[in-house]
């Protein structure tokens, strides 16, 4: 089955630095997603991006944070200046179309640790 | 808002023993229920869904029945593997919006040979 791949596995980094998770959505896809897990909380959705612009972000996503997908094939997520809270395990998705149901695909994820 | 309440783990298991995860829900309108699990240094990968109250969704052994009356969606496997061992997550979305998933906190899954 085609995969969705994050890089790095881990990230670790000091407060105030900026930090850019990649992702590579399989081939095909026309939607992506990043959501992230702080550790023993929820998985929380953060933005939703359809060519090549946001159509959703949660409150969780400031100025802070922003996406692109820069080459057609990466789909980044960049944290401008980290802080401590922003440690968590970030996961991206992405799936074919927008049609209910259709199944969303998700990377293995990247543990960021911001210290 | 949406939010979806799973129990809390780990959960230790010999193999073959009966397992239940449950997980309830509060939404409004019909929500679509997921579970999704994630063995160890992988991604999050759909099991099973339900689009409708009394449907019932299955795969790899794994049985959830959406149960509208009692906003539940728990778990079942009659006989568990130690390959089962992985993180379970309980999700749902919304009729209007299904790319936003929203997820339980995950129940930690240990079957022990």
């Amino acid at each position: 089955e085609p995969e969705v791949t994050q890089t790095p596995s881990h990230q670790v980094t000091q407060m105030g630095q900026e930090v850019i998770l990649r992702c590579v959505p399989i081939s095909n896809h026309l939607y992506f997603y990043w959501y992230r897990q702080i550790l023993g909380q929820k998985v929380e959705f953060l933005v939703s991006f359809y060519n090549n612009e946001i159509s959703e972000k949660s409150e969780i996503f400031d100025d802070q944070f922003s996406v692109e997908r820069p080459d057609g094939s990466n789909f980044t997520l960049k944290i401008r200046s980290t802080k401590l809270e922003d440690s968590a395990m970030y996961f991206c998705a992405s799936r074919r179309e927008g049609r209910l149901n259709e199944k969303l695909f998700f990377g293995s994820g990247t543990q960021l640790s911001v210290l | 808002g949406d939010s979806v309440t799973q129990m809390e783990g780990p959960v230790t298991l010999s193999e073959e023993a009966f397992l239940t995860i449950n997980c309830t829900y509060t939404a409004t309108g019909y929500p679509s229920l997921f579970w999704y699990v994630q063995y160890p240094g992988e991604g999050l990968q759909l099991l099973l869904k339900a689009t409708k109250a009394d449907d019932k969704g299955s795969n790899k052994g794994f049985e959830a029945t959406y149960r509208k009356e009692t906003t539940s969606f728990h778990l079942e496997k009659g006989s568990v593997q130690v390959s089962d061992s992985a993180v379970y997550f309980c999700a749902l979305s919304s009729v209007n919006r299904d790319d936003k998933i929203i997820f339980g906190k995950g129940t930690r899954l240990h079957i022990l040979p």
